[in-house]
């Protein structure tokens, strides 16, 4: 069973325009929420995070939403740049378990 | 970059015979994982370690081992690989809680024919 969902497999979008990733969750016990970034024969990046204590995080153009009610995350690039072309993870975890990942999406930005 | 090494990165093996990937470390973080990474599944944990000895189980664990002897180095083995362990592996540590903010090595990708 699914705890960390990313519905959408890929995304395209136009250099300069806004991305936004989305990710749902079902374990409400889940506290604190990662992007990670992965690029092809390379090991996944961690991008931004968030508590739940938070509704938004925001580092340069990366921009994380936290919706707790909705068990809903999402992350927003602005603008998007060509080298944002990669695979995208949402995480989350609770306590001291280990962090589970959702299966990504994989965003080409278009020149 | 975290000090993270894998070897070997690439490997073809047939089915039947074991094998073992090393993940090694300069962090001295306590927390070690391994994951697989599969088209459709994503990063799906196997073992990790919380310290020198102290190893459990993730979610796809069957036919897989690990061991962990130093801090720096953490072993994964298929005892007997099957084609359905073809997959790229990652190691990751993590210096806190064992959750946030893992840094993952560059992956072995593993072949079994």
């Amino acid at each position: 069973d699914q705890q960390v969902k990313q519905n959408s497999p890929s995304l395209s979008v136009q250099e300069g325009r806004i991305s936004i990733l989305n990710c749902d969750y079902t374990n409400s016990m889940f506290d604190y929420f990662l992007w990670y970034k992965k690029y092809p024969a390379e090991g996944p990046t961690f991008l931004i995070s968030i508590s739940s204590i938070k509704d938004k995080n925001e580092d340069g153009r990366f921009t994380v939403f936290l919706n707790k009610s909705a068990k809903h995350l999402s992350l927003h690039i602005v603008p998007s740049q060509p080298g944002d072309s990669a695979v995208y993870f949402c995480a989350a975890y609770s306590g001291n378990t280990p962090l589970v990942f959702g299966k990504g999406t994989r965003l080409s930005v278009i020149a | 970059d975290a000090g993270i090494t894998q070897s070997p990165r690439h490997k073809v093996t047939e089915t039947g015979t074991p094998v073992t990937l090393r993940c090694h470390q300069t962090e001295n973080h306590r927390y070690m994982y391994w994951y697989r990474q599969d088209p459709g599944h994503g990063l799906r944990l196997i073992h990790y370690s919380y310290g020198v000895k102290d190893t459990d189980k993730g979610e796809v664990s069957d036919g897989y081992s690990v061991s962990r002897s130093k801090t720096e180095d953490f072993l994964l083995t298929l005892e007997s690989a099957t084609s359905s362990q073809t997959s790229v592996y990652f190691c990751a540590i993590s210096a806190l809680t064992g959750t946030y903010e893992q840094y993952f090595g560059p992956g072995t990708r593993l072949t079994v024919t």
